[in-house]
């Protein structure tokens, strides 16, 4: 297993694209995070699946943000109308109870910079 | 909602030293799990160290072990023997669904 992977590492846009992120889990984890981290802080949570279901998201995923995970293995994060604020690393994560008994792996990130 | 709160933003600790972070946390539940992640320049996160709720007995990994007190609700990491290498932020971590962080103690080992 070669751990959650994420693409692209980095990505620099201009203001108002749209920008993907894919995540992909360690194989057979069934919930599967994402979170923005601007440096100096901590990760601050976005959104988290159960297989294909997205249980939960956070205040700060405003409508321009959008997050699938369509079969239950890998997921994407769509960012809209790109903002400056919008700069931060993304960072994915997965988990499954019986496997890995809650303790949660991360990516290692997509840097977003918007110019 | 869970908070979790680390204080002492900055450390510095002797190589061979050791020293001791701190974290809070607050919930209402009472199965739960703690962790602590590291991240060092490279910004990978990386599990240090997890701890389980139901678990009175202190988890420990190499030179990394833990104080959890549930009553008072805090978790602190003691590193041990302290490392160049354990040069990094220190993320405090809650999770129930979902993973809570604390805003981060850096540390810095020094030669």
């Amino acid at each position: 297993d070669t751990g959650v992977s994420q693409d692209p590492r980095h990505k620099i846009t201009k203001r108002g694209q749209n920008v993907t992120f894919r995540c992909d889990p360690i194989s057979e984890h069934n919930r599967l995070y994402w979170y923005r981290q601007t440096l100096g802080q901590g990760p601050e949570f976005l959104t988290y699946f159960q297989n294909e279901a997205q249980l939960e998201k956070s205040r700060l995923l405003s409508d321009r943000f959008s997050a699938e995970r369509p079969k239950g293995s890998f997921s994407t994060l769509e960012i809209q109308r790109t903002e400056q604020g919008d700069s931060a690393m993304y960072l994915c994560a997965s988990s499954d109870q019986e496997t890995s008994g809650n303790t949660i792996y991360f990516g290692e990130g997509s840097w977003l910079t918007v110019v | 909602a869970q908070t979790v709160t680390q204080s002492q933003p900055e450390m510095s600790v002797q190589e061979a030293e050791t020293v001791t972070l701190s974290c809070t946390y607050d919930t209402s539940e009472n199965n739960y799990y703690l962790f602590w992640y590291k991240q060092p320049p490279s910004r990978q996160m990386i599990l240090v160290i997890r701890q389980e709720a139901y678990k009175q007995q202190n988890a420990t990994e190499n030179r990394f072990s833990v104080n959890f007190q549930k009553a008072a609700k805090s978790f602190s990491l003691k590193i041990s023997d302290s490392q160049l290498g354990d040069t990094a932020m220190y993320f405090c971590a809650f999770v129930d669904n979902r993973l809570a962080f604390g805003k981060g103690n850096q540390v810095v080992v020094i030669p």
